[in-house]
């Protein structure tokens, strides 16, 4: 089993900065079959990210996915009040399927 | 519009049997994947496993193997999560997800149905 760790576990940020978020993987992750979801409270996760860099329908560009082989990076530009979350990784690349632990971007 | 719509919040008692749905629209359902993912209460997320409704194979996380059965109607675009004897520790949301790619395996989850909260307790 693939175990994805992400870092680092709670980022205090303002509004306006930019925020970076690790995922680093225990092996390879096959083809960059790696994924990243935004969480609300109280809601179910959504889709910001796949194949490591290419946003999904309807994400704006001020989120940007990277990386490759075991280290992947999530980057919110200039965060805006509503990107305020937990975000989690997860891998698609070998069965089981994973997700790493989040990091809970907050507001400082 | 592709949707999923789950069930409603459950309470349970310890050995009850429970079972929650999924209701696919807007798509052909036979021929995407949908998976079953636990949250625990302010835990992240667990893949238990899919199902492809098409012809209803299935694949579990050995995590919950045996601790839990999927299964399918694809003639009303419907996934089912079903426990026969539930826990307290079974508590949990559980959320299904569409597969985005048709017909593969392996894929990213795009979209996910609402959940449904599951209360086990005495």
């Amino acid at each position: 089993e693939i175990v994805l760790t992400q870092s680092p576990g709670t980022l205090s940020l303002s509004p306006g900065e930019r925020a970076t978020l690790s995922c680093r993987a225990s092996q390879t992750i096959t083809s960059s079959f790696l994924a990243w979801y935004q969480q609300k409270p109280g809601q179910a996760p959504r889709l910001l990210i796949y194949g490591a860099s290419s946003r999904a329908t309807g994400i704006p560009d001020r989120f940007s996915g990277s990386g490759s082989g075991t280290d992947f990076t999530l980057t919110i530009s200039r965060l805006e009040p509503e990107d305020f979350a937990v975000y989690y990784c997860q891998q698609y690349g070998r069965s089981p399927l994973t997700f790493g632990g989040g990091t809970k971007v907050e507001i400082k | 519009e592709v949707q999923l719509v789950q069930s409603g919040a459950e309470v349970k008692k310890p050995g009850e049997s429970l079972k929650i749905s999924c209701k696919g629209s807007g798509y052909t359902f036979t021929k995407y994947w949908i998976a079953w993912v636990r949250q625990m209460p302010g835990k992240g997320l667990e893949w238990m496993g899919i199902i492809y409704p098409g012809d209803s194979d299935i694949r579990y996380s050995p995590s919950f193997q045996g601790q839990v059965t999927i299964s399918a109607d694809k003639s009303i675009s419907t996934a089912y999560l079903q426990w026969s004897s539930l826990k307290p520790s079974d508590t949990a949301m559980y959320y299904c997800a569409r597969h985005d790619r048709e017909g593969a395996t392996l894929s990213y989850f795009d979209p996910w149905g609402q959940g449904t909260l599951v209360t086990v307790s005495s």
